[in-house]
């Protein structure tokens, strides 16, 4: 059985402050790991996708690293804002079945 | 102009009947999916079509036909609803087997059984 977790389940920051959270995933058969952000009544938005150990990838004030050896990925965000609120969901790809595995998400809530 | 658009947006039924969700993309994917989000709100994949061809099948009661008219889209006809079907469901596309491009999704249809 192939699961993905995240962690934290949900997270209380102010703002300005920076953050971050963790996603495991099984390093075997992996392909890629796929990052989105998912805010309230909305659908999810592609942050990033990432493929390479050592991969780092910035989108503003979020980035992104990957480690494929020991199945884990972290996302940061610097100097968090009330807008960043949303749910963050990261997922692997496996060739078993050709599919994406999503972790449950971390809710992040920015208090102004 | 919306990429992924699924409809209807809420549908709210009785036990037993039969309904469908549509979904359309206008972003020249080939590839869609069906994703029903479960209670404990993970997104677990149902279908995939490639260019209208079935890749990905999953274990769900065959009481869930897809159909795929043309690579733009593709549809979900459930066939005697049980309340376990509550959930919602998001369509979403992706360019090639989504492995190295980003999945784009619709906002979702969320069904409810009574």
């Amino acid at each position: 059985i192939l699961n993905v977790e995240q962690s934290p389940q949900s997270l209380h920051v102010q703002e300005g402050d920076s953050t971050n959270f963790t996603c495991s995933f099984p390093s075997s058969n992996f392909y890629a790991l796929h990052w989105y952000r998912w805010e309230t009544a909305k659908s999810p938005e592609a942050l990033f996708v990432m493929t390479l150990n050592g991969d780092e990838k910035k989108k503003g004030r979020i980035s992104a690293t990957l480690n494929t050896k020991e199945g884990y990925s972290y996302l940061y965000i610097k100097g968090s804002q009330p807008e960043d609120s949303a749910t963050y969901l990261c997922a692997s790809y496996y060739n078993q079945g050709g599919k994406l595995i999503f972790g449950q998400g971390t809710e992040l809530s920015v208090k102004p | 102009d919306t990429a992924v658009s699924q409809t209807p947006k809420y549908l709210v039924t009785q036990m037993g009947n039969d309904k469908s969700i549509k979904c359309e993309q206008n972003l020249g994917h080939d590839t869609m999916y069906w994703y029903k989000q479960d209670s404990k709100k993970f997104l677990k994949i149902m279908f995939s079509y490639n260019n209208k061809e079935l890749i990905i099948n999953e274990t769900v009661p065959n009481r869930f036909s897809p159909k795929s008219p043309d690579k733009a889209h593709l549809n979900l006809h459930i066939n005697s609803l049980e309340l376990g079907d509550s959930a919602v469901y998001f369509c979403a596309s992706s360019q090639g087997q989504g492995v190295y491009q980003p999945q784009h999704f619709g906002d979702g249809t969320r069904l409810s059984i009574l």
